[in-house]
């Protein structure tokens, strides 16, 4: 039973225009919600993060969007670059401070073409 | 100056043998976790510690016994190994911050033979 579903194993995008990831969810018990990139050998990276009692956040060129209605939601990256080439993973969180459990999406792998 | 650590990188064995996976972070967080991500590249949570306490433990088999000497270890042994237990194992640490945001060790590659 898959809580946190990431559709489209792969994406790729043109060098400066945007990317979009996107990521589902069955559980409205999530109350934060997680992109990590991941280069190959290495461990994920945190990108960014948003709290189900917002619909956007924004960093940089990274935006994330909140649909909860739909359960959905999405990572944009504008531009894209070449170096944003990699592995990008939804999660979800559930719990309380210090006990919060992460449940992890299968990954979407991202190309930007130079 | 690595901010969390794992050793060893790869790890090959035989069915059946005992083995140890080490974690340290140098953050000074409270929280640490271990994950395993399996072929299909599912990243699935095991375990989590605060404070060298166990906190979740994800219906992980007895053989896994995570570790937590002090509050920047956290280890793994894995007894009787096994051919399905042939996967990734990422160590994490998190400060627990309102962005949630966890900081991942390098991965350590388990082939079970």
């Amino acid at each position: 039973d898959q809580q946190v579903k990431q559709n489209s194993p792969s994406l790729s995008v043109q060098e400066g225009r945007i990317s979009i990831l996107n990521c589902d969810y069955t559980n409205s018990m999530f109350d934060y919600f997680l992109w990590y990139k991941k280069y190959p050998a290495e461990g994920p990276t945190f990108l960014i993060s948003i709290s189900s009692i917002k619909d956007k956040n924004e960093d940089g060129r990274f935006t994330v969007f909140l649909n909860k209605s739909a359960k959905h939601l999405s990572l944009h990256i504008v531009p894209s670059q070449p170096g944003d080439s990699a592995v990008y993973f939804c999660a979800a969180s559930v719990g309380t401070s210090g006990t919060y459990k992460y449940i992890f999406g299968t990954g979407t792998r991202l190309k930007v073409l130079a | 100056d690595t901010a969390v650590s794992q050793t060893p990188k790869y790890l090959v064995t035989q069915m059946g043998n005992d083995k140890s996976i080490k974690c340290e972070q140098n953050l000074g967080h409270d929280t640490m976790y271990w994950y395993k991500q399996d072929s299909k590249k599912f990243l699935k949570i095991m375990f989590s510690y605060n404070n060298k306490e166990l906190i979740i433990n994800e219906t992980v088999p007895n053989r896994f016994s995570p570790k937590s000497p002090d509050k920047a270890h956290l280890n793994l042994h894995i007894n009787s190994l096994e051919l399905g237990d042939s996967a990734v194992y990422f160590c994490a640490s998190s400060p627990l911050t309102v962005s949630h945001e966890q900081f991942f060790g390098p991965g350590t590659r388990l082939t079970v033979l």
